[in-house]
């Protein structure tokens, strides 16, 4: 199984909103990954997971909030977004290491905040 | 600095034609760079990846060159199809930051049939 399964695939929220996206993989991958990606842009690297614990932050505001409950769950709670936060949210995972680079997308979730 | 610059920034070639996509860098602190594919609402998936030590890496139609001493890298995709019709982005990991990658800003590339 080389899936990487993302929910919700599409989530409208309101600026005062609480809300989580969840990804999820089964491939042994011991790395996570949350990017961003606006339209006709490369992704942009938010967070990275390395054996369960937070190896890097690119400075992401603290409205982003994210969760590595375990080596297989990355969530990213979302809370007071503001519009230009709107974007496609992808997950991705790979294994630690030397291998890193052989990171595996899932299809994003579509964020639209209002 | 830690940029991948990447042209062009759309291309269309003729079904049957080689696409190429070029990449350059300019610092030596990457080690290895992938290629990835992505489609109109997929998230992006590792296409071929090479190390700065091979010259040239070749899987079905997809080749890529690397120059060094150039620090400049291709990707040539031969006897192009309309199924390779997507946006390209060549990518370079941070050496000694396993888990970071830099993306390039993407080629959108149409083949037409």
């Amino acid at each position: 199984d080389t899936e990487v399964t993302q929910t919700p695939k599409h989530l409208v929220m309101g600026m005062t909103n609480k809300k989580s996206l969840k990804c999820e993989q089964h491939m042994g991958h011991r790395a996570m990954y949350w990017y961003k990606q606006k339209a006709k842009k490369p992704p942009e690297l938010m967070f990275v997971y390395s054996y369960e614990k937070l190896s890097i932050n690119e400075s992401v505001p603290s409205r982003f909030s994210p969760e590595c409950p375990n080596s297989s769950l990355l969530n990213l709670h979302l809370h007071a977004l503001q519009p230009e936060d709107s974007a496609l949210y992808l997950c991705a995972s790979s294994q630690a290491g030397e291998l890193a680079y052989e990171q595996y997308f899932g299809p994003g979730t579509r964020l639209t905040v209002t | 600095q830690q940029q991948v610059k990447q042209s062009p920034q759309s291309l269309i070639v003729q079904k049957g034609g080689i696409s190429i996509i070029n990449c350059a860098y300019e610092n030596t602190a990457f080690d290895y760079f992938p290629w990835y594919q992505q489609f109109p609402g997929k998230g992006p998936a590792l296409l071929i990846a090479i190390r700065p030590d091979v010259s040239e890496k070749k899987e079905g139609r997809f080749t890529i060159s690397f120059n060094k001493s150039a620090k400049q890298f291709s990707l040539h995709i031969m006897d192009s199809q309309p199924g390779d019709s997507a946006t390209y982005f060549c990518a370079a990991r941070v050496r000694n930051r396993d888990d970071k990658i830099i993306f390039g800003k993407g080629t959108r590339l149409h083949i037409l049939p």
